[in-house]
């Protein structure tokens, strides 16, 4: 069976500094991925998606970037935090393949709750 | 650009009665509509979905039908019990990202009580 794991579950970061967030996904291969983020009380946001290694699309111009070094591995990076940028950072992701009642689904992971102080 | 739009944005029910939540899409090409359920500090989850070449799905007390004319899918709790009580998204998926990607709803805040 796939999972799909974030972490940290929580952070807490100054203003000013830099920001590593990792989303890895077992049990399947050749994933599309996903970063959302939602503030509180609010709607999902997609910032990036990725449909390959190094294949990276911006949703929404930002001080945040992300890189997809393997297939499996999806980072959430910024190098300095804006108190806008907290919020709940969700990874998700959706089997990029035809394979039998997963081709279209897609699925998110727990989540990081960032706090920019 | 593409668009969901999901109402109503609250709903409260008491347990027992039914519920139902609305989304309209723009996106005419748009031919996969999933719904998530979102508890507090949790991340979204995938309750029921449904394809466009289909009307209605049901999965126990869970139903969602798509209206492809009008451009517009609901979903449907029956017998609503406590643990209902959550945030719900509506998506489409259609042309945008070459269909890879999910345009949400705003979410609808479900309040079931005892």
């Amino acid at each position: 069976s796939q999972t799909i794991h974030q972490w940290p579950a929580t952070l807490v970061q100054p203003v000013g500094s830099p920001l590593s967030l990792e989303c890895t996904v077992e049990g399947t291969s050749n994933p599309n991925l996903y970063w959302y983020r939602q503030a509180a009380g609010r709607g999902l946001q997609l910032l990036f998606y990725s449909v390959g290694i190094g294949q990276i699309s911006s949703e929404v111009p930002q001080n945040l970037s992300a890189s997809r070094p393997q297939d499996r591995q999806f980072i959430l990076s910024s190098k300095k935090l804006l108190l806008s940028d907290s919020g709940f950072y969700l990874c998700a992701w959706r089997s990029g393949s035809m394979t039998r009642g997963l081709y279209n689904e897609q699925f998110f992971g727990p989540g990081t709750r960032l706090t920019v102080l | 650009g593409e668009n969901v739009e999901q109402h109503p944005s609250t709903l409260s029910v008491q347990e027992g009665d039914s519920a139902v939540i609305k989304c309209t899409y723009s996106d005419s090409a748009s031919n996969y509509f999933p719904w998530y359920k979102q508890e507090l500090g949790k991340g979204p989850q995938l309750i029921i979905d449904i394809r466009s070449n289909v009307g209605e799905k049901k999965d126990q007390r869970i139903a969602v039908t798509l209206n492809k004319t009008a451009k517009h899918f609901s979903l449907h709790i029956t017998e609503t019990q406590p643990e209902d009580s959550a945030v719900y998204f509506c998506a489409a998926r259609g042309l945008s990202g070459g269909y890879n990607k999910l345009i949400f709803g705003a979410g609808t805040r479900l309040a079931v009580h005892p």
